[in-house]
């Protein structure tokens, strides 16, 4: 399985700021996600980001609003812009074992927007 | 209609006991289950995975799976204290997984 890095672990932001979430995996990988989990909620997907492609969103969710970079196989970043309330949640990082079906998380990324 | 619908619970079992949780799907397209345990403040760890119709088991865990009902369960065996966590049911069409909102597991020593 791959090893998932993800940073910042955790931060607290002012109302109105964007925070980036940077993710390394250790090997090559196409496919990545990306989710969020509300406090207390399950997983729901943002989007998925392969290289080399534009990320596909969810249903509720935007490009203005999380823009997503994946520059090559094993790196990714969310950006969680004009931040609210609203947004204060666990954003995860996985990648996806196309043989297995497996998908692997990284440590997660909590965020605190007051 | 949720994709993937799970008992939020909380689910409480005796130290020992076996603890049953259950998930069904909507999507009859889709191709791969999996069981993640979460443990507070951690990310999702993988603990089973089964994809054709029957049992599975691991240890003291055991996957269930019926396509026709669209119903998935895992089985816990021996429940420890550690056992102790959030249960998600994922269900993947080979495009993308989609996750149930989690069963919360309690065993009591």
């Amino acid at each position: 399985s791959a090893v998932i890095s993800q940073k910042p672990s955790r931060d607290i932001c002012q109302r109105g700021t964007s925070l980036t979430i940077q993710c390394q995996v250790d090997s090559q990988v196409t496919m990545m996600f990306w989710y969020r989990q509300q406090p207390g909620q399950s997983l729901t997907l943002i989007a998925t980001a392969n290289q080399g492609s534009e990320a596909t969103y969810e249903s509720g969710f935007v490009i203005d609003k999380f823009p997503i970079s994946r520059p090559n196989l094993t790196f990714s970043t969310l950006t969680v812009s004009n931040m609210s309330p609203e947004d204060s949640s666990i954003y995860l990082c996985s990648t996806w074992d196309r043989y297995s079906g497996e998908l692997f998380f990284g440590e997660g990324s909590r965020l605190t927007v007051l | 209609q949720k994709e993937v619908e799970q008992n939020s619970g909380p689910l409480s079992v005796p130290e020992g006991a076996i603890a049953s949780l259950n998930c069904t799907y909507s999507d009859r397209g889709s191709q791969s289950f999996f069981w993640y345990r979460q443990y507070s403040g951690k990310s999702p760890e993988l603990i089973m995975s089964i994809y054709s119709n029957g049992d599975k088991e691991d240890g003291r865990f055991t996957a269930q799976l019926n396509k026709a009902s669209q119903y998935v369960s895992l089985l816990i065996r021996d429940s420890q204290p550690s056992d102790s966590a959030t249960y998600l049911c994922a269900v993947s069409n080979n495009n993308d997984m989609r996750f149930g909102a989690g069963t919360r597991l309690t065993v009591k020593p």
